[in-house]
């Protein structure tokens, strides 16, 4: 099993640009999100989903979109990128959003700079 | 409102010694709580999982403490390694119904640094 796959792991953006960040996870989680960690601060989510189909706005939901028409699938769009956008970039997912001891696994990242 | 604070923020120590990172939360209604260690450039790994019922729990040379009544936590790390440096994460989930049910808090993380 791969687990939770993020693309790409590094990107340069202009400031407004627009990209997607990829995810995709081959273990049948119903539950995945976007996270972004900053300097000095826990991460923050940006955007969930409990199924295909279903989305939901997280904390930071501002100047991102997702998509969820797969189960294995997540992206995150940037539509117009900032540089208050540079951050770091988590995708996450797990079995079930209400099992009560499901883990959450995490892809590797994908550190994004918007100059 | 629901917030998750560690301290310390960064400690350095030996290797061979032990250190014991903690963990407050207000997080209410509580469903679990999750330690996750990140290395640099890299995800957050699940280190424990405990619930409300649980005290302790120990994978490896971790060991996980929880007191739900004072909203307190602790990891112990016994006998550090180089690989040990890292940072470490508290996480809480929240139990509510709704749209909060499953929830993450993150607390900002402990960076760990063993020295040779």
């Amino acid at each position: 099993n791969a687990g939770v796959t993020q693309t790409p792991k590094f990107q340069v953006l202009k400031t407004g640009q627009s990209m997607t960040l990829q995810c995709a996870q081959d273990m049948n989680h119903e539950y995945m999100s976007w996270y972004r960690q900053d300097p000095g601060m826990g991460l923050r989510l940006i955007h969930y989903s409990v199924g295909a189909g279903i989305t939901d706005q997280g904390e930071v939901p501002n100047g991102y979109n997702v998509s969820r028409s797969t189960t294995e699938d997540f992206p995150l769009r940037l539509l117009s990128a900032a540089p208050s956008q540079t951050s770091v970039y988590f995708c996450a997912s797990s079995y079930s959003r209400q099992a009560r001891n499901t883990e959450a696994f995490f892809g590797q990242g994908t550190r994004l700079t918007v100059v | 409102k629901n917030q998750v604070e560690q301290s310390p923020q960064s400690l350095i120590i030996l290797e061979g010694k032990n250190c014991t990172l903690q963990c407050n939360y207000t997080v209410s209604p509580f469903s679990n709580l999750r330690w996750y260690k990140q290395d640099t450039g890299r995800g957050p790994v699940s280190l424990t999982i405990m619930t409300f019922s649980e005290n302790t729990k120990s994978n490896g040379r971790y060991t996980a403490t929880l007191d739900a009544d004072t909203k307190q936590s602790s990891l112990h790390i016994t006998a550090s390694q180089l690989s040990d440096s890292a940072s470490y994460i508290c996480v809480v989930s929240a139990g509510d119904r709704g749209s909060t049910l499953g929830r993450l808090y993150f607390g900002r993380g402990t960076q760990l640094t063993v020295w040779p």
